[in-house]
Parts: C-alpha cells; structure tokens; sequence
C-alpha cells in the first residue's frame, strides 16, 4: 500500500537556522497538507495545499513558514529563522481528489536548542 | 470557533475490558467526524469516519463510533480491547471551508495491560 514518508524522522537544530522538512505524499494525490504537535498538546493544521498553491493556512503559519511542492513528488516546508517553540512533531498528509481520508507521514520530530 | 475535545488523556485498560473513548465537537454546520490511532513509532491512521447516513460507523481492527448529534459526540468504542491496541487515538472534524483541513481533539494514550 503506498505511504507517504517524511524525511528526516528527526532535525536538531540550533535557534534562528533554517530548517526544510520533506515529505514525499502518495503518488495521485492532489490536496497536501502539513500539521504539528507540539508535546503535550493538539495536533495543530498548518497549511494546506492545491494545484501548486496555498489553499488555506493558519495563524500559525506566518512569514517563517513557507511550503513548496518543487518537482512535482517532493513537498517541503521551510522555516526560515527557528525559533524554540517551533519545537515539534511534524506531520504531512495528501489526500486524493476523489477521496475524503488524508494518508499521513511518520512525522519529523524537529528540536530547537 | 470549530473545536473537538477529547475527555480522557490518559487510559489504562486490562486485556478484554470495553473501551470507550470520549469526542465533543463544536461546529456549526454540517460535520464531517473521523477517528485516527497513531501506534507506536507509526504515523496516523484512520480507524473510521462518519460523513452522514447509519450514525453507528464500524471501522477498522473492530472498533466502532456513534455519531449523536444532540450531544454533538462522536465517541469511539470497542467491546474488547487487546494489548495491541495500546496506542494514540485522535478525533477530528473537518473544518470549514472546503480544503479538507483536519481540526484534532488533544488525543487520548491508551494502555492495555496484558
């Protein structure tokens, strides 16, 4: 069955550093999404993502957050300047267009020092 | 605002006990409901969903949810659970709008003890 994958499993990095975290959703999918945890509370949506644009996004995400989907498989999410409460689980899901269930990754556990 | 609200954070069962895992919603509107388990070292999976039609879902691994919207609940059950459904379970509802963003309750740990 396919899956969608996330790479790294986990990223230390240091405050104010650039992070991207990859994600490779399922081959057919249209819609993409990225959401987080932080430890301790909800799963949080971040921004969602269609025919090559942001379709919603959070509060959350503000201008150190960005997303792309640069070769047509991949689809990143950028933080520009870490911060260390941007410490978190991060998960990205794809949905297909004629289907109602979001397939998730494995999540990419990001630690800010 | 759109919530989902989870009652119990922490469950401890022993094997073959009945689960019950509660879900509120708060929505205005049609509500899509969905229920996922993460297990350990997994990523999330759906268990079941309820669009509309039978408020009695049946998912997967024997679970089960009632929708009852005059409580505006959608709480997950299992007659007997077993020591590998020790897991993370999530609720989540649809939000508004129609890009398919998933809105998550604080999630429930349950344990089972064999």
């Amino acid at each position: 069955e396919p899956e969608v994958t996330q790479t790294p499993s986990h990223q230390v990095t240091q405050m104010g550093q650039e992070v991207i975290l990859r994600c490779v959703p399922i081959s057919n999918h249209l819609y993409f999404y990225w959401y987080r945890q932080i430890l301790g509370q909800k799963v949080e949506f971040l921004v969602s993502f269609y025919n090559n644009e942001i379709s919603e996004k959070s509060e959350i995400f503000d201008d150190q957050f960005s997303v792309e989907r640069p070769d047509g498989s991949n689809f990143t999410l950028k933080i520009r300047s870490t911060k260390l409460e941007d410490s978190a689980m991060y998960f990205c899901a794809s949905l297909a267009g004629d289907s109602d269930t979001q397939y998730f990754g494995p999540g990419t556990r990001l630690t800010v020092l | 605002a759109q919530s989902v609200s989870q009652h119990n954070h922490h469950v401890i069962l022993s094997e073959a006990a009945s689960l019950e895992l509660g879900c509120n919603y708060s929505y205005g509107g049609t509500v899509n409901l969905f229920w996922y388990v993460q297990y350990p070292g997994q990523h999330l999976q759906l268990l079941l969903k309820y669009f509309s039609g039978d408020p009695l879902v049946k998912g997967i691994k024997g679970f089960e949810a009632e929708f009852i919207k005059s409580k505006f609940s959608f709480n997950l059950r299992k007659p007997s659970v077993q020591w590998s459904d020790t897991a993370e379970y999530f609720c989540a509802a649809h939000g508004s709008g129609n890009t398919g963003k998933l809105i998550f309750g604080q999630g429930t740990t349950l344990q089972v003890k064999p």
